[in-house]
């Protein structure tokens, strides 16, 4: 069954310091989110993008996030100058409508 | 905007116990809504869903019915396992945008 693959699994970095997150989507899909989750609170949007562009984006995604479809298989979150609440786990997903399949996660600590 | 409440927990039940996690939400229009599953240190994994009022989702034991006149998603389960220990979450869509608005979270322990 196709999965929805992240990586790295995990990853631990500087404060200000960039960080690049991948995924590699279902290759069928259509609709590729990104979403993060703080240790032990929900999960929240960041964004959704479709068609080469971002459909939504939440308040969390400033201008100090940017996604990007590099090639036809690939969908990247960064991070430009990481701050130390960016410490999550975030989750890439897509879809081809409205049901959405999620990778395993890249454990992101900013120290 | 769009939100979804859930039944607090943490929930602790035994072997072979009925679990129920309530779910209610509020959304504009006439959203899907579903049911996710995160087990211990992975990833979140697609329970079941439901697009349209009064539709059953069911899998693995587990159902949930789009109720529209009370706007609620409640999961069941008759008997749990052990192995069904994990956070659930309830969590919508609204037609149209896709995003999920997801519930805080509810963890099932299930002890032997």
């Amino acid at each position: 069954e196709p999965e929805v693959t992240q990586t790295p699994s995990h990853q631990v970095t500087q404060m200000g310091q960039e960080v690049i997150l991948r995924c590699v989507p279902i290759s069928n899909h259509l609709y590729f989110y990104w979403y993060r989750q703080i240790l032990g609170q929900k999960v929240e949007f960041l964004v959704s993008f479709y068609n080469n562009e971002i459909s939504e984006k939440s308040e969390i995604f400033d201008d100090q996030f940017s996604v990007e479809r590099p090639d036809g298989s690939n969908f990247t979150l960064k991070i430009r100058s990481t701050k130390l609440e960016d410490s999550a786990m975030y989750f890439c997903a897509s879809s081809k409508k409205e049901t959405q399949y999620f990778g395993p996660g890249t454990r992101l600590l900013v120290l | 905007g769009d939100s979804v409440t859930q039944m607090e927990g943490p929930v602790t039940l035994s072997e072979e116990a009925f679990l129920t996690i309530n779910c209610t939400y509020t959304a504009t229009g006439y959203p899907s809504l579903f049911w996710y599953v995160q087990y211990p240190g992975e990833g979140l994994q697609l329970l079941l869903k439901a697009t349209k009022a009064d539709d059953k989702g069911s899998n693995k034991g587990f159902e949930a019915t789009y109720r529209k006149e009370t706007t609620s998603f409640h999961l069941e389960k008759g008997s749990v396992q052990v192995s069904d220990s994990a956070v659930y979450f309830c969590a919508l869509s609204d037609p149209g945008d896709y995003k999920l608005s997801f519930g805080a979270g509810t963890t099932v322990t299930v002890r032997a």
